[in-house]
């Protein structure tokens, strides 16, 4: 069982670069979601998506932009990184019907230099 | 605003000892409430969960959590940890109006003394 599984794991970029981290869930979950996590702030979403085709801006959408071409996959972009945005990435995903239950991936762990 | 309050950041606990972990949150209605873990470099783990009814509830490792709405906690416990409890863990509040987000307090780094 798959369930939500992100690429890379690791990345380190320097300031100015561009990436995209890749989010795939095989449970055919209508909801996904970005965060980044750093330490002592807990989880903090980024952008998020309640169907293919459509995005919505998070608590911290700044310096990212999202795609959702696909059902099964939701994508995060970084067109010109920064220091800032050094952090631990992680995507979650969930359905109707299972109230906010949601479930995680193993994280991209990004260093921007 | 809804919001989520882990008071504390680090708590230290002898294994074998009783464990609790504080939770208060911020909501106008009755809300979803989560605990979450999260093992060193691994994504977080759903515990345990509260939707309704019974206000006490149990998880996965021997965890429970008791829903007060008196005092807007939802204290996670476990009457004996175990070395591999080690983690840090996450409350989190969901509701029915928000496009299944969920809030999310701070967190606190379990500590595991031998």
């Amino acid at each position: 069982n798959a369930g939500v599984t992100q690429t890379p794991k690791f990345r380190v970029l320097k300031t100015g670069q561009s990436m995209t981290l890749l989010c795939a869930q095989d449970m055919n979950h209508e909801y996904m979601y970005w965060y980044r996590q750093d330490p002592g702030m807990g989880l903090r979403l980024i952008h998020y998506s309640v169907g293919e085709g459509t995005t919505a801006k998070g608590e911290v959408p700044d310096g990212y932009n999202v795609s959702r071409l696909k059902k099964q996959n939701f994508l995060l972009g970084l067109e010109s990184a920064a220091p800032s945005q050094t952090s631990v990435y992680f995507c979650a995903s969930t359905f109707v019907g299972q109230g906010n239950i949601q479930y995680f991936g193993a994280g991209t762990r990004l260093s921007v230099l | 605003a809804q919001s989520v309050t882990q008071p504390d950041i680090h708590i230290t606990v002898s294994e074998g000892a009783s464990l609790e972990l504080r939770c208060n949150y911020s909501y106008g209605a009755t809300p979803y409430l989560f605990w979450y873990v999260q093992s060193p470099g691994q994504g977080l783990q759903l515990l345990l969960k509260y939707f309704s009814g019974d206000t006490l509830v149990q998880g996965i490792k021997g965890f429970e959590a008791e829903f007060k709405r008196s005092q807007s906690s939802f204290n996670l416990r476990k009457p004996s940890v175990h070395w591999s409890d080690a983690a840090e863990y996450f409350c989190a509040v969901g509701a029915l109006d928000s496009n299944y987000q969920l809030i999310w307090g701070a967190g606190t780094k379990l500590i595991i003394k031998p």
